[in-house]
């Protein structure tokens, strides 16, 4: 079956970690998403790549860092620079269409990231 | 920077009532995207707007784009149990940055 694998599903961090959220994608999709889920803030962009070798901040990059060096992943790491990590983490791909106006976001299950 | 407000952030309502969620933008989008998130899963693409003024139908949904295409509705007509979910507008502010920005979102509870 084709679709994102996010792991883990949950994922604790102790003080001063840095943790790695692994994102995988079958889709053969160019783009690929970070967000970041707060209750009652919905969600927001922390990283994005549109294509292998680069990727663009979001509106919360503080804290965070990615890699793309291949098309089918997009692992993001939580440094101990982000105080408050306590959130659920949403990956997302996209065909990369052009115009952009026809891409539709594909996403992952997730993963809950607690600080212990 | 860019902002997309959705209200109300919570709704509950009686089966078989009407219920409409608002998504309003800073800055004008080139597209209007609808998400739905069931309790505990994630977001799951249900359409897109694009033209100004637009309006599709999907069964008992109706979304809306806005004229000025700043703000765009999604209004659900008898809702029933698998309504159940949070609701979520997502535009492309600048076009060909393939930068989504999601609206805060609208959480729907029905009572049956």
């Amino acid at each position: 079956d084709g679709g994102i694998t996010q792991s883990p599903k949950y994922l604790f961090r102790k003080e001063g970690q840095n943790v790695t959220l692994s994102c995988e994608q079958n889709l053969n999709h160019d783009a690929m998403y970070w967000y970041r889920q707060d209750p009652g803030q919905g969600l927001r962009l922390i990283y994005y790549s549109q294509i292998v070798n680069d990727f663009q901040k979001g509106d919360i990059a503080e804290g965070y860092s990615v890699s793309r060096e291949k098309k089918e992943s997009f692992p993001l790491t939580v440094t101990s620079a982000q105080k408050n990590p306590t959130a659920f983490y949403l990956c997302a791909s996209s065909t990369r269409t052009s115009p952009a106006t026809n891409e539709k976001l594909f996403f992952g299950s997730g993963t809950q990231l607690s600080v212990l | 920077g860019q902002q997309v407000m959705q209200i109300p952030q919570y709704q509950h309502v009686q089966e078989g009532e009407d219920f409409t969620t608002y998504c309003n933008s800073s800055t004008t989008l080139s597209n209007i995207q609808w998400y739905k998130q069931r309790p505990g899963g994630h977001p799951v693409f249900l359409i897109q707007l694009v033209k100004s003024g637009e309006v599709k139908k999907q069964k008992r949904l109706t979304f809306q784009f806005g004229e000025a295409k700043k703000n765009s509705s999604l209004h659900i007509t008898a809702t029933q149990t698998t309504d159940v979910g949070t609701y979520f507008c997502a535009g492309l502010g600048i076009p060909g940055t393939y930068k989504y920005i999601f609206g805060t979102g609208t959480r729907l509870k029905v009572l049956a």
